[in-house]
């Protein structure tokens, strides 16, 4: 079993829809990041948590430490939201990250 | 924004060759990773360091080394490429949040 477990790991969601990734973790963490990579390009990170809730524009992103699962929703979703998302597991003195295995997003028109 | 930077972008080398991959930070971060990531698959920890002359193995470290004598730099070698190391490389750094490098495409021919 991963330590660090997506889903859906594919989504696929018309324009406009609200779309939400989940994220469960198994270890003791530091923090839980959320990624974004489009294809053939490189990693962006969208947010580090390590509770509560983080808002960026459309994207919300939010940490249950006793549930040890994380979401991130997007809202007003369009085709440029269309990508992979990735979500990581910070743990030890060193912030050594476990990935999860992603979640490819398709947004249609 | 990343001030985070690898070298070169991309590299095609015969079987048996040393190689090094660079990367470099602006930041100051303490905390830099290197990771194998193949395409549409997730990605693999091979080496990470939380300072100066403090380097970690990951679960893909037994073919290259690292070292870490400045903060800024944070170079991987491979001591004998081979085929099965084609594959992206990737550099990041953990301050506020994560950074990426823009990744070296390596072929092994």
């Amino acid at each position: 079993k991963n330590e660090v477990e997506q889903s859906p790991q594919n989504l696929t969601a018309q324009e406009g829809e609200f779309i939400t990734i989940n994220c469960s973790y198994s270890v003791g963490i530091s923090a839980l990041h959320w990624l974004q990579q489009h294809p053939g390009g490189g990693i962006v990170s969208l947010f580090m948590l390590s509770s509560g809730k983080k808002k960026h524009g459309r994207l919300i992103a939010t940490i249950n430490i006793q549930e040890k699962h994380s979401s991130l929703h997007i809202t007003a979703s369009h085709p440029r939201d269309s990508a992979v998302y990735i979500c990581a597991a910070s743990t030890g003195t060193a912030s050594k990250l476990t990935f999860g295995t992603g979640t490819r997003l398709q947004v249609t028109l | 924004e990343a001030d985070i930077y690898q070298t070169p972008r991309y590299l095609v080398i015969g079987t048996g060759k040393k190689i090094t991959l660079e990367c470099s930070q602006t930041m100051g971060h303490d905390k830099m990773y290197w990771y194998q990531q193949d395409p549409g698959m997730e990605l693999h920890l091979i080496h990470y360091s939380y300072g100066v002359n403090s380097t970690e193995k990951g679960d893909l470290s037994s073919e290259s080394t690292v070292s870490r004598i400045r903060t800024e730099h944070f170079p991987l070698t491979l001591e004998s490429a081979r085929p099965s190391h084609t594959s992206q490389y990737l550099c990041a750094t953990l301050g506020k949040k994560l950074f990426f490098g823009s990744g070296t495409q390596l072929s092994v021919l």
